[in-house]
This record gives structure tokens, C-alpha cells and sequence, in this order.
């Protein structure tokens, strides 16, 4: 099955600077890429995802790159914020197996800390 | 609008005993439907998938089974729960297959 590998674990940075995620996948037929953050206490929200015909995506601060070839994609976060400190977990998914859907492989996560 | 009820928030069972989580999603018709569980540093680990009623698919042997038995309707349960069962479980829902998955709000489950 799938497997991702999510780093790094823990990621502290200045506040209006750039945090940079990285996670690789290991099943070349992984086509959906969706990045969630989680806040504590609250549940998982989705805030950027990418799909394996695109090489990279782009909402207001946020953009997420994919390389297929290398199979591993980012997570870029520019101009920081205090908001933006949660844990965020990267994801892949083939959206098929053998006999329906299947559901997301997560990684492990990064706990993104803004500091001050 | 659609939306994901998942109770109880919290639950605190003695090793042994059994288990029934319930999730229930409002304003779509046939969803996927998934159980998630959380361990601390472990990241969100699927259980379950469904994608229709009575259609229960297992991405893990364990301790644990799910139950469809009805569209908008998903249980988790468990007849003796291990201490290794412990963490938060987490209930969602998506349209299809690779789009957005939207969650409850969690069941954060000690067992003792």
C-alpha cells in the first residue's frame, strides 16, 4: 500500500517568514495530493490539495508543488502569521482499490510553530 | 449546507469493555464515508471506508469493526476494547473518491 513520509516533525520559524513541508509517497499511481491543517483541539480542515496533472498550485499564501517523477510534493508557506501555527498533515491517494474508493494515507504531520 | 455529527466527544472505558462510536452526516446522499484514528506522532491512520450501505472495506486487522446501516450513517464499535485502542477517532465524509475530505469533530477514547 502507500506509504508518506511527512518532514520535518516539528518546523519553528519567525513570524513573516517562509515554513517549507515536504512529504514523499511511495505508490506511483497516487494521483490526489490535499493538505490538511489542524489546529489544536479541532478537527483536520482541508486548505490546499493538488493533482498529479499539475505541477503546482497556488492560493493567496499558500502553494503546494508536486514532482511525479521524484514522487514527492511541498507545502510552501510565505509571509507567516501567528494564525498559521497548527499542525499540518500532507496526504496522498490512488483513489482506487480493486474494488472501490479508497481512503487517504496521511503522514505523520508537522507541528508549525510562528514565533513572535 | 452539509454537515458531520460524531459523538461522544469524549469517552473513558475500562479494558475489556465494548465500544460504540457513532457519525452521521446531514445534507448529502451517498457519501464515502471513513474512520480515522490519531495517536500522538503518528499522524491519521484509516480504518475504515465505506462507499455505500453495507459495504465496509478494512485497511488495518485489528481490534475494531465498522458498520454501514444506513447512507448517512457510520459505526464504529468493538466487543472488548484493548488499552492500545486508546486515541482520538475521527469520522469523514466525501463526495467521491480523491476529493476533499470534510471531518467530525473527533471522540477522544481512553481506555483504563
Amino acid at each position: 500500500g502507500e506509504n508518506v513520509e511527512q518532514h520535518p516533525s516539528t518546523l519553528s520559524v519567525q513570524e513573516g517568514d517562509s515554513a517549507v513541508i515536504k512529504c514523499t509517497y511511495s505508490d506511483s499511481a497516487s494521483n490526489y495530493f490535499p493538505w490538511y491543517k489542524q489546529e489544536l483541539g479541532k478537527r483536520p480542515q482541508l486548505i490546499i490539495d493538488i493533482r498529479s496533472n499539475v505541477g503546482e498550485k497556488k492560493d493567496q499564501r499558500i502553494a503546494v508543488t508536486l514532482n511525479k517523477t521524484a514522487k514527492h510534493f511541498s507545502l510552501h508557506i510565505t509571509e507567516t502569521q501567528p494564525e498559521d501555527s497548527a499542525v499540518y498533515f500532507c496526504a496522498a491517494s490512488t483513489g482506487y482499490s480493486g474494488g472501490g474508493a479508497d481512503g487517504l494515507t496521511f503522514g505523520k504531520g508537522t507541528h508549525l510553530i510562528i514565533q513572535p | 449546507s452539509q454537515t458531520i455529527h460524531q459523538w461522544p466527544a469524549t469517552l473513558v472505558q475500562p479494558v475489556g469493555s465494548p465500544l460504540s462510536l457513532e457519525c452521521t452526516v446531514e445534507g448529502t446522499s451517498n457519501p464515502n464515508l471513513y474512520w480515522y484514528r490519531q495517536a500522538a506522532g503518528r499522524g491519521l491512520q484509516l480504518l475504515f471506508y465505506s462507499v455505500g450501505i453495507g459495504q465496509i472495506s478494512s485497511e488495518v486487522p485489528q481490534n475494531l469493526s465498522a458498520s454501514r446501516p444506513q447512507d448517512r450513517q457510520f459505526i464504529l464499535s468493538s466487543k472488548k476494547l484493548l488499552l492500545s485502542d486508546s486515541g482520538f477517532y475521527l469520522c469523514a465524509w466525501s463526495v467521491r473518491t480523491n476529493t476533499e475530505a470534510f471531518f467530525g469533530q473527533g471522540t477522544r477514547l481512553t481506555v483504563v
